[in-house]
């Protein structure tokens, strides 16, 4: 199995930054890298797919890129409503795999 | 409007056997390429996806669960049910139905708000 580890687990920023996230599959992977935010007592939200497709409604500085076996979430001009959880997911042959999550707080 | 749902025990004892519904609304599981799984997340912790099922009765688990999961659908109710069998304190967690989108490269587009179990005796 894929596995997908993320880093840095935490983060703190200030409003305005641009704040890079970074999940690395434990192999190379096909592009099917997904990201989510989640606040807390909620339900994770879809921000990319298909590791740079931006998901309809998602503010625009949210971006996804990367290839192989190492992809990034970079939030631009962070706002105070970027705070949450962040995941990465793979998907490959009708299983899911999560990372561990990366914490982000705003300064 | 695409939602999800789920209910069932908020309490199990260790060694039960859990069973939560998925009752979903805006779309169809007879509808080629649609699917419903489940995904849990331990309190303060990771997420972990469980099992999924498709239309076509396609079924897939997690490998580390897949000797106590068992996933099924009645499509005519809408809804998906998955059980989990003997259960321990460490299953205690919130469990999340949601909708892959083939176009999203089966992402999750659409998430039940969770339900919240607990396994204590």
């Amino acid at each position: 199995d894929i596995q997908m580890t993320q880093f840095p687990s935490t983060l703190s920023a200030s409003v305005g930054d641009r704040v890079t996230i970074t999940c690395r599959a434990s192999q190379r992977t096909n592009s099917w890298l997904a990201w989510y935010q989640q606040k807390p007592g909620k339900a994770p939200k879809l921000l990319i797919y298909k590791v740079s497709s931006l998901e309809s409604g998602v503010p625009s500085r949210f971006g996804g890129s990367g290839s192989g076996s190492e992809f990034t979430l970079t939030i631009s001009n962070l706002q105070p409503d970027d705070f949450g959880t962040y995941y990465c997911q793979h998907y490959n042959s009708y299983s899911w795999t999560f990372g561990q999550g990366t914490k982000v707080e705003i300064k | 409007q695409i939602t999800l749902k789920e209910s069932g025990p908020t309490l199990v004892k260790p060694t039960q056997t859990l069973t939560l519904t998925c009752t979903f609304s805006g779309f169809s599981l007879s509808t080629s390429g649609v699917g419903v799984g489940w995904i849990r997340q331990p309190p303060g912790k990771a997420l972990e996806w469980l099992a999924f099922i498709f239309w076509n009765e396609d079924k897939s688990y997690s490998p580390s669960l897949m000797s106590r999961l068992t996933i099924t659908k009645d499509t005519s109710k809408n809804l998906v049910v998955l059980t989990m069998t003997n259960m321990d304190p460490v299953d205690t967690a919130t469990y999340f139905c949601a909708r892959p989108y083939f176009t999203s490269g089966l992402a999750w587009d659409y998430w039940g708000q969770g339900t919240l179990v607990t396994v204590s005796s």
